[in-house]
């Protein structure tokens, strides 16, 4: 069955700490992988879409990775901030749709 | 960015009313837009996916004749809860998609939360 999987629940890190969240799939052979912050009671905001022929992608304080062959995406958030706190998807992209995991909750502490 | 709007943004209605949620996107055309639900703390679930002049298109388990979609135009698409009952409780997120070069990326509207009595 397909199946995609965020690392954890939650992570909890201190400010200035650099959080890695993982989002490891099965039985998808996405064109493409997305990564989304939401917010309590908010929809999803649009952060980073990564290729399948990418490694690696980056945007300001935000780096992607995407490994295809071990079926896995890395986000990595550097010099984090209390404002980084959110929880974030990793989606993938087959077609036109889009499959979300669970999403891990971020918190930073000051 | 490309911004998407939903309105209402929070509802309560009584079990057998029906409940229409809009979603608007405001600087773009969308050809395409999708309607999700989503309980809390689980992940975004898709309902269907919804084409601007043609019938929408549903996920396997998802009734089409209670949950009605009419995609009227390029920046607009409705979702209808037919007669609501408190199981249909839940946060509905649209998304709109927006061509980029040859990327298609969904940008997602602030969400509905529905509570039915």
């Amino acid at each position: 069955s397909q199946k995609i999987e965020q690392n954890s629940e939650a992570l909890n890190i201190q400010e200035g700490k650099t959080a890695t969240l993982t989002c490891n799939y099965t039985n998808y052979s996405p064109a493409y992988l997305q990564w989304y912050r939401q917010d309590p009671g908010r929809g999803p905001v649009f952060l980073l879409l990564i290729r399948e022929n990418e490694k690696e992608k980056r945007k300001e304080r935000l780096k992607v990775t995407f490994d295809t062959t071990l079926k896995q995406s890395l986000f990595h958030i550097t010099a984090s901030q209390p404002a980084d706190s959110a929880t974030y998807l990793c989606a993938l992209g087959e077609d036109y749709k889009l499959s979300f995991g669970a999403g891990t909750t971020v918190t930073v502490r000051a | 960015g490309a911004v998407v709007s939903q309105h209402p943004s929070r509802v309560i209605c009584k079990s057998g009313t029906s409940v229409k949620i809009e979603c608007r996107s405001l600087d773009f055309q969308a050809t395409t837009m999708f309607w999700y639900r989503q309980f809390p703390k689980k992940s975004l679930m898709l309902m269907a996916t919804s084409n601007e002049g043609s019938k929408a298109t549903y996920e396997q388990g998802v009734e089409k004749d209670k949950f009605l979609i009419n995609h009227a135009s390029l920046t607009l698409s409705t979702l209808t809860v037919t007669s609501a009952h408190p199981e249909d409780s839940s946060f509905y997120i649209c998304s709109a998609t927006k061509l980029s070069g040859s990327t298609e990326t969904q940008y997602f509207g602030p969400g509905t939360r529905l509570l039915v009595l």
